[in-house]
């Protein structure tokens, strides 16, 4: 079975211009997050969708970001424009409803801002 | 809100036993996990524990957990150099499906 699916693994780009990540989740897996990695600290969640619902979303800076999830499956995370601190590691994780509720990661995406 | 905290670096030899504590300040955490992160990857999971639980044992990991002090530590016997990475331990509360982590403790195995 496929893990979760990250494109682009690394990506470098000049700030103020735009960056979008993509996130294919495990399949059957309601859950899906998004989580932001700063070098040397853990993952911060960004947003979390059940299905196509953005359930919880209060540390997404929504000013420049934006995520959607349509049909509920893959989803793509936006940034624009994109300033210097926003270089880090974007995780995007999936898991599913009831067991002991693991989450998956995928390898992240590296992003530069330059 | 809730706050997951670890120690930042801790050095062993190999065959040694590793041990990476962890606190956490959720009462109302159901499962808490230890993930592992190597350069350059993910995060990989590599046990979890049910909050009504004390002690997990896994091969050569044991998980420990004191629901009263909020306090989880992950023992790794014969801890081998491949075993040298990040660990995060994670929290997940009664709430709905909020995963907290910590910061992560560098392990680093010494040959």
């Amino acid at each position: 079975e496929a893990g979760v699916v990250q494109s682009p693994r690394y990506k470098i780009i000049e700030k103020k211009q735009p960056v979008a990540f993509w996130c294919n989740p495990i399949s059957g897996h309601n859950t899906l997050y998004w989580y932001r990695q700063n070098l040397g600290q853990g993952p911060e969640l960004l947003i979390r969708y059940e299905n196509e619902e953005a359930v919880d979303d209060s540390q997404l800076p929504k000013d420049r970001f934006s995520a959607e999830r349509l049909k509920g499956v893959d989803s793509t995370l936006k940034i624009q424009p994109a300033e210097l601190g926003d270089s880090a590691v974007y995780l995007c994780a999936s898991s599913a409803r009831g067991g002991y509720g693991e989450a998956f990661f995928g390898q992240g995406t590296r992003l530069t801002v330059v | 809100g809730e706050d997951v905290e670890q120690s930042l670096f801790l050095s062993v030899r190999e065959g040694d036993s590793s041990v990476i504590n962890c606190t956490y300040t959720d009462s109302s955490s159901t499962y808490l996990y230890w993930y592992k992160q190597e350069p350059g990857a993910g995060l990989q999971l590599l046990t979890y524990i049910f909050s009504n639980m004390d002690m997990k044992q896994d091969q050569r990991l044991t998980v420990l957990l004191n629901k009263k002090d909020k306090h989880l530590s992950l023992r790794i016997a014969d801890t081998q150099t491949g075993d040298s990475a990040i660990y995060f331990c994670a929290e997940r509360n009664n709430a709905g499906n909020m995963l907290t982590f910590g910061g992560g403790t560098r392990l680093m195995v010494k040959p």
